[in-house]
């Protein structure tokens, strides 16, 4: 079962935009909240994450925003770079699970 | 570099056959978890083994089996493989439990499977 969704699979921004990365999910106990990213040939690497208690994380150029009510979370990144083309993955957790869940991944590519 | 070490990088094999894929977490994590992606999908959670012990099971196959040993490397036994069993296995590893914990984890590079 997909607990976790990314909508779209690819996403194309120009250089020094914003990139928008969309996730939803549908398991109402998810706790935690993670953003990876992908690069080829590489494993995923945390990115930033956020707790089902706050809204907002800020981290440099990448905030994520949390909707609980709309069980939806997005990934900001200003401004865009080259080097930030990757594949990014949203993945989600509960408070007393050891697993954890993962979207599909959506693939940024910044233009330059 | 992750500290998280991946046997092999790339395997081939045929329909049938038995494979075993390594994982050495990174030095002091005793969680150690297993995904699998397919193409152009997400990355599917399979197994995860805290200090020895099988902690969580997600969409593991019966043909599938996994074990941490006592010096918390683990191994992913993939058997009577399929065609679609060809994938990217990911091993992971973290601290200890994730309860409590925003639960970073820590990726190998992972394992390219090829079933012909």
């Amino acid at each position: 079962d997909q607990q976790v969704k990314q909508n779209s699979p690819s996403l194309s921004v120009q250089e020094g935009r914003i990139s928008i990365l969309n996730c939803d999910y549908t398991n109402s106990m998810f706790d935690y909240f993670l953003w990876y990213k992908k690069y080829p040939a590489e494993g995923p690497t945390f990115l930033i994450s956020i707790s089902s208690i706050k809204d907002k994380n800020e981290d440099g150029r990448f905030t994520v925003f949390l909707n609980k009510s709309a069980k939806h979370l997005s990934l900001h990144i200003v401004p865009s770079q080259p080097g930030d083309s990757a594949v990014y993955f949203c993945a989600a957790r509960t408070y007393n699970n050891n697993d954890m869940r993962f979207g599909a991944g959506t693939r940024l590519t910044v233009k330059p | 570099d992750s500290g998280v070490t991946q046997t092999p990088k790339h395997l081939i094999t045929a329909t049938g056959q038995r494979v075993t894929l390594r994982c050495s977490p990174r030095s002091g994590d005793l969680s150690v978890y297993w995904y699998q992606q397919s193409l152009d999908q997400g990355l599917q959670f399979l197994i995860q083994y805290y200090n020895g012990e099988e902690r969580a099971k997600g969409n593991i196959l019966e043909r599938f089996s996994a074990q941490q040993f006592p010096d918390l490397h683990s191994e992913l036994n993939l058997s009577s493989l399929e065609l679609g069993d060809s994938a990217l296995y990911f091993c992971a590893s973290s601290a200890g439990s994730l309860r409590g914990r925003s639960g970073e984890l820590f990726f190998g590079e992972g394992s390219r499977l090829t079933v012909l």
